[in-house]
């Protein structure tokens, strides 16, 4: 079975720092990965997308790594604000183009 | 540009009631989707849509009616609400099955 694990649950930390989100997944045969960040009472909101051959795609303050070998991506926010407090989710596309999507990380930026 | 809508924001049901989901998209995408997402889990794919007339099967379908009359419309029906379908519906559209999801700001749905 196809699974998307994100780790940790959750984080704080404090206005300013950096921290990173990571995101282990089985999906074969991969095709694309995306980060979405969730604001409470919010719908998703795509962050980034890779495919294969991409191994790092930025948008702004956040920059996802991807290793299709290990089969392992990660979400790096650079100088955190408090609007970063979100939950984020990443997502595996198989070949077959199903969506596997993770639970998400709970982000807490304190000011 | 709207973007992705979705009505209500909220609805409270009794057990064996019905209802409908509305979505719409103004981006004139073919594929669009619909998810429920439950507190700890990810995001579950409930049916979806690859073009006006078409409809599929997702991960969770059981209890939930789709059509697809138009491109810009996917509403979604609980044929008869049961309290496992409290959740908060969402409901996607994108250009292709590969491309990038515009999600709405979802329905969050009670079932007592």
């Amino acid at each position: 079975k196809n699974q998307v694990e994100q780790s940790p649950q959750s984080l704080i930390i404090l206005e300013g720092k950096n921290c990173t989100l990571q995101c282990n997944y089985t999906v074969s045969p991969f095709s694309n990965l995306r980060w979405y960040k969730q604001d409470t009472g919010r719908g998703p909101v795509s962050l980034t997308i890779m495919t294969f051959s991409e191994n790092t795609k930025s948008n702004g303050r956040y920059t996802a790594t991807l290793d299709a070998d290990t089969k392992q991506s990660s979400l790096h926010i650079t100088a955190s604000q408090l609007s970063d407090s979100a939950s984020y989710i990443c997502v595996v596309s198989a070949n077959d183009y199903k969506l596997s999507f993770g639970a998400g990380t709970t982000v807490t930026v304190r000011a | 540009n709207a973007g992705v809508t979705q009505t209500p924001k909220f609805q409270v049901l009794k057990t064996g009631q019905s209802m409908t989901l509305q979505c719409a998209q103004d981006m004139n995408h073919e594929y669009m989707s619909w998810y429920r997402q439950d507190p700890g889990m990810g995001l579950r794919l409930i049916h979806y849509s690859v073009g006006a007339g078409i409809t599929d099967q997702g991960e969770v379908p059981n209890g939930y009616n789709v059509s697809r009359s138009t491109t810009e419309d996917f509403p979604l029906r609980l044929l008869s609400a049961a309290p496992s379908q409290t959740s908060v519906y969402f409901c996607a559209s994108s250009e292709g099955a590969e491309e990038t999801q515009y999600f709405g700001p979802g329905t969050r749905l009670l079932v007592l």
